[in-house]
């Protein structure tokens, strides 16, 4: 099986920078994924690691540490549409079905 | 293509009836997946199909609950004498063979669901 684990909740001030913490173990690694989530609405696509390292796309950054059994979420200039709950998504070795953790419920406020 | 597209959007049924959930994918992806998630939850893996064949079945899907995918395409989602603990919302993700879908996007695109309320 798999362990994920994440933050219920958490806030942060618009226009400052928030960093959502993963955890995992799995059988093998295939690759984590970070999908954004609004309530009431479909997982949307974030980001993907399978290598070591910081990716940036914009506002938004993924970072992963294969040895640690670590990513990170980082979102920079937080805008109020930010408030979402964010997914930590690993694929174990050979498997291409994502398990999701519970996610991180992000409030951003005036 | 606009995506993955689920029917209905919402479903109301009283307890012990029998309801069906279809999902329609990336007409390109060959692979497809239902979810099932709660309230303060993320989505638990149900079952997944590579074209019309059911690979992996989740320990959580009851002989209560089948899925199919006849023709590598759509796909449904029958519950059978639905209880109250069904009430949830049943996500389908398509992906296709390479994880890597091009432009930087990665496969797993989600429909918008379809929220079951078991009364």
């Amino acid at each position: 099986g798999q362990n994920i684990d994440q933050p219920t909740e958490m806030t942060a001030t618009e226009g400052a920078i928030v960093q959502i913490n993963c955890t995992y173990q799995t059988s093998g690694f295939n690759g984590l994924f970070w999908y954004q989530q609004h309530a009431g609405e479909a997982p949307t696509f974030l980001s993907y690691n399978v290598l070591d390292g910081l990716e940036e796309k914009g506002r938004f950054s993924s970072f992963l540490s294969r040895s640690k059994g670590y990513s990170y979420l980082l979102l920079k200039e937080l805008q109020m549409k930010d408030s979402a709950s964010y997914l930590c998504a690993p694929l174990s070795g050979g498997s291409y079905i994502p398990t999701f953790g519970r996610g991180t419920s992000l409030i951003v406020h005036p | 293509d606009t995506g993955v597209s689920q029917d209905p959007r919402h479903k109301i049924t009283k307890r012990g009836q029998n309801v069906t959930f279809r999902c329609d994918p990336i007409s390109e992806h060959n692979r497809l997946y239902w979810y099932r998630q709660t309230l303060g939850q993320g989505p638990e893996f149900l079952t997944y199909f590579q074209n019309e064949a059911q690979l992996e079945k989740s320990r959580l899907l009851s002989d209560r609950f089948s899925a199919e995918r006849p023709k590598g395409s759509f796909s449904t989602l029958e519950i059978q004498r639905t209880e109250q603990g069904d009430s949830a919302m049943y996500l389908c993700a398509s992906s296709p063979r390479s994880l890597f879908a091009g432009q930087g996007n990665y496969g797993y695109t989600f429909g918008s669901g379809t929220r079951l309320t078991v009364v």
